[in-house]
């Protein structure tokens, strides 16, 4: 149990370009969503917190409008970078818990900005 | 702030038991223990959380100090799969903070 499906895997695009990344809890309610961003020999650090129904909880430093997050259902997120330049290039980790329970992450998608 | 100390690496035999121990000296009473892994390239995978008691489940067996200042995970049979970086991370609303955690290595 507790299965956390993202999508893509791995993304490689054009500067300018946004893409969208879907998060889905598979067999259980996600009453919380996080998304985290891990660059190459990094920890992962937080980027947001998303109930379902509200708006996001960005961290320090993550900019709202680059980085939106939908959370619209009890099963799925999205994480759309928005005019991606190759700074935003790192490995972006979902994760997804119901109420007092503890996380289970999904695989990642590594995403790459040329 | 870290509020965990981890050794940055260690090596374990195959087959044996590995101890990853954990240091959270600063953690506080609604604080629970959780330990994650990650393996090269993937999302980190939930092994087993507690809060004071001792606690087992089919990945491992987490053993808390009286006082809760420490912790060690117990891989009870290490396999060459169980290479992977180890978070030991303290929290109290599920806003988890990833440190550098513990590069194990499983040598055969």
């Amino acid at each position: 149990g507790a299965v956390v499906s993202q999508h893509p895997s791995r993304v490689i695009c054009k500067s300018g370009t946004s893409v969208k990344i879907e998060c889905r809890s598979l067999d259980f309610q996600a009453t919380t969503m996080f998304w985290y961003r891990q660059f190459p020999k990094q920890s992962l650090m937080l980027m947001a917190t998303s109930n379902e129904g509200s708006k996001a909880t960005y961290e320090q430093g993550v900019e709202k409008d680059k980085f939106l997050i939908n959370h619209a259902s009890l099963t799925l997120s999205t994480l759309t970078v928005t005019s991606a330049h190759p700074e935003d290039s790192s490995f972006y980790i979902c994760s997804a818990r119901d109420t007092g329970q503890p996380q289970h992450f999904g695989d990642g998608t590594r995403l790459s900005i040329l | 702030d870290a509020k965990t100390t981890q050794p940055p690496s260690m090596d374990c035999a195959e087959g044996r038991a590995a101890n990853l121990p954990c240091n959270h000296s600063t953690i506080s009473g609604n604080e629970y223990v959780y330990w994650y892994r990650q393996i090269h390239s993937q999302g980190p995978q939930y092994i087993i959380h507690g809060l004071k008691n001792n606690e087992t489940n089919e990945m491992a067996s987490l053993i808390i100090t009286e006082d809760r200042k420490s912790s060690t995970l117990i891989l009870p049979h290490a396999t060459l799969r169980d290479t992977a970086v180890y978070y030991c991370i303290v929290d109290g609303n599920n806003r988890l903070a990833f440190g550098k955690g513990n590069q194990v290595v499983v040598i055969p």
